[in-house]
């Protein structure tokens, strides 16, 4: 599968655990964006990376939140201590250069208890 | 601030209609535009790519685009109940894309 991989594909954590989130881009994809997405609602930016550098992150929450794009492996999107109002579907997506369209992938649904 | 716009919706048409959904964008220097597709509780799909002004067709699909007004929509030909999604429209200016926040459309057989 060439496509975009996240997992795992639904993620269940208690409140005050770590949630980490996992992105591989398509074959030949160096960029990498993160989304969220609450019920019935439009798909919000959070952070778009490159390979090792954070480009924009300023749709990220200040706290609690982080990511990275190492040079070897997948992205990562990383919550710390979740709270109930975390509980979102959480969508990666990827492109070769900036102006190509993005490819997303099927998202991970994070449930807070 | 750049901002993509849609209307609002929810959009209801019947089985066979023309169901047309626009968008539009403040950043003039936007180069290029997209339509994405996201059935409830998946993921958005891309449909349709447009880079230049004027139409572009795929199948059913027609993507408008007239840099000028700063306008892009999309019209869907002969619409099917398969048809029923949220709609995002996608605007690039080549340092970032930005998503409209979707029209619902709803095809009623």
């Amino acid at each position: 599968n060439a496509g975009v991989m996240q997992n795992p594909r639904h993620l269940v954590r208690r409140r005050g655990q770590e949630a980490r989130l996992r992105c591989s881009p398509m074959k030949g994809h160096s960029h990498v964006y993160w989304y969220r997405q609450l019920p019935e609602e439009g798909l919000k930016f959070m952070v778009y990376l490159q390979k090792e550098n954070i480009i924009d992150e300023s749709g990220m929450p200040k706290e609690r939140f982080s990511a990275e794009f190492p040079k070897e492996g997948p992205s990562i999107l990383r919550i710390q201590q979740v709270v109930r109002g975390d509980s979102a579907a959480y969508f990666c997506a990827s492109t070769g250069q900036g102006t190509q369209p993005q490819h997303f992938g099927d998202g991970t649904r994070l449930s807070i208890l | 601030q750049k901002e993509v716009e849609q209307n609002s919706g929810p959009l209801s048409v019947p089985e066979g209609a023309i169901a047309s959904l626009n968008c539009t964008y403040s950043d003039r220097g936007s180069q290029s535009f997209f339509w994405y597709r996201q059935y409830s509780g998946k993921s958005p799909e891309l449909i349709m790519s447009i880079y230049s002004n004027g139409d572009k067709e795929d199948g059913r699909f027609t993507a408008q685009l007239n840099k000028a007004s700063q306008y892009v929509s999309l019209l869907i030909r002969d619409s099917q109940p398969s048809d029923s999604a949220t709609y995002l429209c996608a605007v690039n200016g080549g340092d970032d894309m930005r998503f409209g926040a979707g029209t619902r459309l709803t095809v009623k057989p």
